[in-house]
């Protein structure tokens, strides 16, 4: 079955510095993986998505992710980390069906300390 | 607005109450899903709507649950006889098209806490 794992529940770094958000799956076949990100106040926002191609994949607000699949990862990096990316970060795999049903991970709480 | 909307944003029940979570997905939208996370958690999938048709309901934990899109736009979910375990935050999201595309638009959800 598939599933995510988020092994870091809570990550603090200081503003500027760079970030990495660990996400290892379990997936039955070539997987597609997302990364979403929960402000305080917000619904769940997509930040990028890997469906095949390129293992780097560019998101929105300077992040990028890494498809390994010879490590069943796929971490979140973004090179300079600013006050406003403080929220939580949820990691996530399609549940099948073919439609747009997920499975996602416990999440990464991010603090940023300025 | 151009989001997702749901009300009530918050709710308190007293046990053994019933109560209803509206949805308003982003019009247009033909995929719907309700999600349910609790403390601590990720989302966890309750239901889909395709249109109107509640397609899969698989991840409803009871018969207590109940949800329904009668005319492919709102959408109701219903618990019936609220125990404190349902104390989570329920989310709605839609997309755009029925078929597989990996992005969901959500809104900011429902917490509903139970006494």
């Amino acid at each position: 079955a598939q599933s995510v794992t988020q092994p870091d529940i809570h990550i603090t770094v200081s503003e500027g510095a760079s970030l990495e958000l660990r996400c290892n799956y379990s997936y039955g076949a070539t997987p597609y993986l997302f990364w979403y990100v929960q402000s305080p106040g917000q619904g769940l926002q997509l930040l990028l998505k890997y469906f095949s191609g390129d293992t780097l994949v560019q998101g929105i607000k300077g992040f990028e992710a890494e498809f390994k699949r010879s490590q069943s990862s796929f971490n979140l990096r973004k090179p300079s980390v600013h006050w406003s990316d403080a929220a939580e970060y949820f990691c996530a795999v399609p549940q099948g069906g073919g439609y747009n049903k997920l499975i996602f991970g416990a999440g990464t709480r991010l603090a940023v300390h300025p | 607005g151009a989001g997702v909307s749901q009300s009530p944003r918050y709710k308190v029940a007293k046990r053994g109450q019933d109560v209803a979570l509206r949805c308003d997905p982003i019009s247009g939208h033909v995929s719907l899903f309700w999600y349910q996370q609790a403390l601590g958690q990720g989302p966890e999938f309750l239901t889909y709507f395709q249109n109107e048709a509640q397609l899969d309901k698989s991840g409803l934990p009871s018969d207590r649950f109940f949800a329904e899109r009668p005319e492919g736009s709102v959408s109701t979910l219903k618990i019936q006889r609220t125990q404190q375990e349902d104390s989570a935050v329920y989310l709605c999201a839609s997309s755009a098209k029925s078929r597989y595309t990996g992005e969901l638009f959500f809104g900011e959800g429902s917490r509903l806490t139970v006494l």
